[in-house]
C-alpha cells in the first residue's frame, strides 16, 4: 500500500540556522504534498504545499521542493526561531484522484534552542 | 483559512459507556472528511472517511461497528465510539476538504481528547 516514510524523527537546531526535514513517498501517482506543523496538544495546520508540477516553493523562511522521479521532498525552514518548536508532518495523495486520503509521514519533532 | 470545529474538547467516560463526537466546517461545506486517531508522540492515522449522505470508508483494521460514523449534512459529521474501553483511550482528530476555488485542501478540527476509565 501507500507508505510514506519521514526522517529525521527529532531534529534539534540553534536558532538562526537552518532545518531540513525529507520525506519519501511509495505511490508514483502522488501528485499533491502538504506539510503539517502540529503544536502540542492542537490540531495539525497546514503550513506549505506542492504540487507535483511545481519543483519548490517558498514563503517566507519555509520552502519545499520535489523530485518527483527520486519520490521525494523535503521541507526546508531557514532563520529558525523558537516558535518554530512544533512536530512537523509531511502528507502525500492523488489529488482530485479515487483515493482521496491523505498518506502522513511519522512526524519530526522539531526543538530550535534559544 | 477555513474553520473546522469539534465537539467535546475533551471527554473521560466509563468502560462500556459510547461517545459522539462531532466535527462541523464552520464557513465551508465538506462533502468529505476524515477521521483520525493519533497516539502520544505518533502520526495521525486515518480510520475512515466519511461521505456525507453515503456510508463511511473503514481503513483496514478499524471496526465499522465500533466506531460508527455519520455524515448527515454538508457540515457535519459524527463520530460515535461504541461500548469504549481503556485501549480506545486517544487523540481523535477530523479533518475537512474544502473544495472551493482550486485548491483542495484539508483543514483539521482542533481534536477531542478521550480518556475511558
Amino acid at each position: 500500500g501507500e507508505n510514506v516514510e519521514q526522517h529525521p524523527s527529532t531534529l534539534s537546531v540553534q536558532e538562526g540556522d537552518s532545518a531540513v526535514i525529507k520525506c519519501t513517498y511509495s505511490d508514483s501517482a502522488s501528485n499533491y504534498f502538504p506539510w503539517y506543523k502540529q503544536e502540542l496538544g492542537k490540531r495539525p495546520q497546514l503550513i506549505i504545499d506542492i504540487r507535483s508540477n511545481v519543483g519548490e516553493k517558498k514563503d517566507q523562511r519555509i520552502a519545499v521542493t520535489l523530485n518527483k522521479t527520486a519520490k521525494h521532498f523535503s521541507l526546508h525552514i531557514t532563520e529558525t526561531q523558537p516558535e518554530d518548536s512544533a512536530v512537523y508532518f509531511c502528507a502525500a495523495k492523488r489529488y482530485g484522484g479515487a483515493t482521496n486520503k491523505l498518506i502522513f509521514g511519522t512526524g519530526t519533532l522539531l526543538a530550535v534552542q534559544p | 483559512g477555513a474553520v473546522v470545529s469539534q465537539h467535546p474538547s475533551w471527554v473521560i467516560c466509563k468502560s462500556g459507556t459510547s461517545v459522539k463526537i462531532e466535527c462541523r466546517s464552520l464557513d465551508f461545506q465538506a462533502t468529505t472528511m476524515f477521521w483520525y486517531r493519533q497516539f502520544p508522540k505518533q502520526s495521525l492515522m486515518l480510520m475512515a472517511t466519511s461521505n456525507e449522505g453515503s456510508k463511511a470508508t473503514y481503513e483496514q483494521g478499524v471496526e465499522k461497528d465500533k466506531f460508527l460514523i455519520n455524515h448527515a449534512s454538508l457540515t457535519l459529521s459524527t463520530l460515535t465510539v461504541t461500548s469504549a474501553h481503556p485501549e480506545d483511550s486517544s487523540f481523535y482528530i477530523c479533518s475537512a476538504r474544502d473544495l472551493g476555488g482550486t485548491q483542495e485542501t484539508q483543514y483539521f478540527g482542533p481534536g477531542t481528547r478521550l480518556l475511558v476509565l
